[in-house]
């Protein structure tokens, strides 16, 4: 069974850049393709960027600018680095999975992390 | 804003049927899947329905899922107290070269 967890900083001042890792178990992460979704407080998903191993990657439009994923295959790690981070990027960053038995769905998810933006 | 359009909440009682409707357009629910997510409280959203009403392994039958042009339903039956959650569509878009997208998310409450 895949299991995804990610690790981060926790806290990251304005201006900065963020780095998110997703490490990838119970399967070969060049299987899948991935992703990184994120939820504001009290606010609806919001899809971040998605990438497919050794292929191409995809970004919301809206946050492209500031954003890259990548994938480590030597590591089985998810990566997302996100620029200039200010207080509306305040949100759980979840790092989600796109199997070939749903549909096209992202599928798997990871309990998410926390990300705080305050100086 | 998302680009797929809930009702913001609904509410039912134990044993009752509801349905959440989620509209689209014809760039995204048009010509692509639809996929439905429940997210507990607290909890990381859990795939519900796939391929527009399809069911994964595990989902139970309560839930059941339709899709008519560019609008798209979940229905809940037999309605339980823990099924009380946020629930949220999702499709491709392909207007921007395959962006994922989630609508703006319905919460039941029971």
């Amino acid at each position: 069974q895949v299991q995804l967890q990610e690790s981060g900083p926790g806290l990251v001042k304005p201006s900065e850049t963020l780095s998110l890792t997703c490490t990838v178990s119970g399967d070969s992460i060049s299987r899948y393709s991935w992703g990184w979704v994120r939820q504001s407080p009290g606010e609806a998903l919001e899809w971040i960027a998605y990438i497919y191993v050794g292929v191409s990657a995809g970004y919301n439009p809206s946050l492209k600018s500031r954003v890259t994923i990548s994938v480590d295959t030597s590591k089985s790690q998810l990566s997302l680095d996100f620029d200039s981070m200010t207080a509306a990027d305040s949100a759980m960053y979840y790092c989600v999975g796109r199997s070939k038995l749903h549909g096209g769905s992202f599928d798997l998810w990871g309990p998410g992390t926390k990300v705080a933006v305050s100086s | 804003q998302s680009v797929l359009t809930q009702s913001p909440s609904t509410s039912g009682t134990p044993g009752q049927r509801i349905t959440i409707s989620c509209s689209g357009s014809s760039s995204n629910i048009g010509r692509n899947f639809v996929y439905w997510y429940q997210q507990l409280p607290g909890r990381a959203p859990k795939l519900l329905i796939h391929s527009n009403d399809e069911r994964p392994a595990g989902v139970p039958d309560r839930f059941s899922g339709s899709k008519s042009g560019t609008s798209a339903s979940l229905a809940i039956s037999g309605l339980r107290s823990e099924d009380e959650a946020d629930y949220y569509c999702a499709s491709w878009d392909d207007s921007l070269k395959d962006v994922y997208i989630f609508g703006s998310g319905t919460k039941v409450t029971v």
